[in-house]
């Protein structure tokens, strides 16, 4: 059974650094292109960028270049998201997902999200 | 990028009413154009895929259509179970990007 478990919950204030994790299973994890997705409150869904673990290929959208690192840990089949520096518009649910692999392009597999709060 | 404009963003229709969403890209898409649901408090899950396939265990009262820049999702007949707010994405280029979403409730 494949799935994308997430980390917990996170508190955290302005400035401090985070990363939050989701480890893959029941799949073969570097051969699957794995993306994030953000949900600020009460909003829609925003891509935020997507690696492919097998060489590490990354592409971020244009918002979060620079703001945010995605990389993987193939040993452990889990993919981060980090911050160095949060910012209280950090403030979202993350979702980790999976993208098909072939000819279909879309995210078939999701993680149960990851709350983020960022307040001093 | 691609921006993705959905109509309209919120809808209340009784049971058993047929629904339909739309979805207009700012250029044409080829073919990778996608549906999800997310049901309150839930993380999204995918309906349909390449616009008009119906993904896998997905009732067939849902179904998708259109090309180019004009897309469309359909309810057939409206349960209660379908009340969830519902995304378009484009997969066809980076940076991927969702439409701003439809809420779909009960009359």
């Amino acid at each position: 059974e494949v799935q994308l478990v997430q980390s917990g919950a996170e508190v955290k204030k302005p400035g401090q650094s985070l990363n939050i994790s989701c480890k893959g299973s029941g799949y073969s994890f570097t051969k699957y292109w794995i993306g994030w997705v953000r949900q600020m409150p009460g909003k829609g869904l925003e891509w935020m960028g997507i690696i492919y673990p097998d060489d590490s290929d990354t592409r971020y959208s244009p918002s979060c270049q620079g703001q945010v690192t995605i990389s993987v840990d193939k040993s452990t089949t889990t993919a981060y998201l980090l911050w160095s520096s949060l910012k209280a518009s950090d403030t979202a649910i993350y979702y980790c997902v999976r993208r098909t692999w072939g000819a279909h392009y879309y995210f078939d597999y999701w993680g149960q999200g990851t709350l983020v709060t960022v307040s001093s | 990028d691609i921006q993705m404009t959905q109509s309209p963003s919120s809808l209340s229709s009784s049971i058993g009413d047929r629904v339909t969403i739309t979805c207009q890209a700012s250029q044409v898409i080829t073919k990778y154009l996608n549906w999800y649901q997310q049901k309150p408090g839930k993380a999204p899950k995918v309906l349909i895929y390449d616009a008009s396939n119906l993904e896998r265990g997905v009732p067939s009262r849902f179904s998708g259509g259109g090309s180019g820049t004009n897309f469309t999702f359909s309810i057939s007949s409206l349960q209660p179970e379908d009340v969830a707010t519902y995304y378009c994405q484009q997969f066809d280029e980076f940076p991927l990007t969702f439409g701003g979403g439809t809420k779909v409730e009960i009359k």
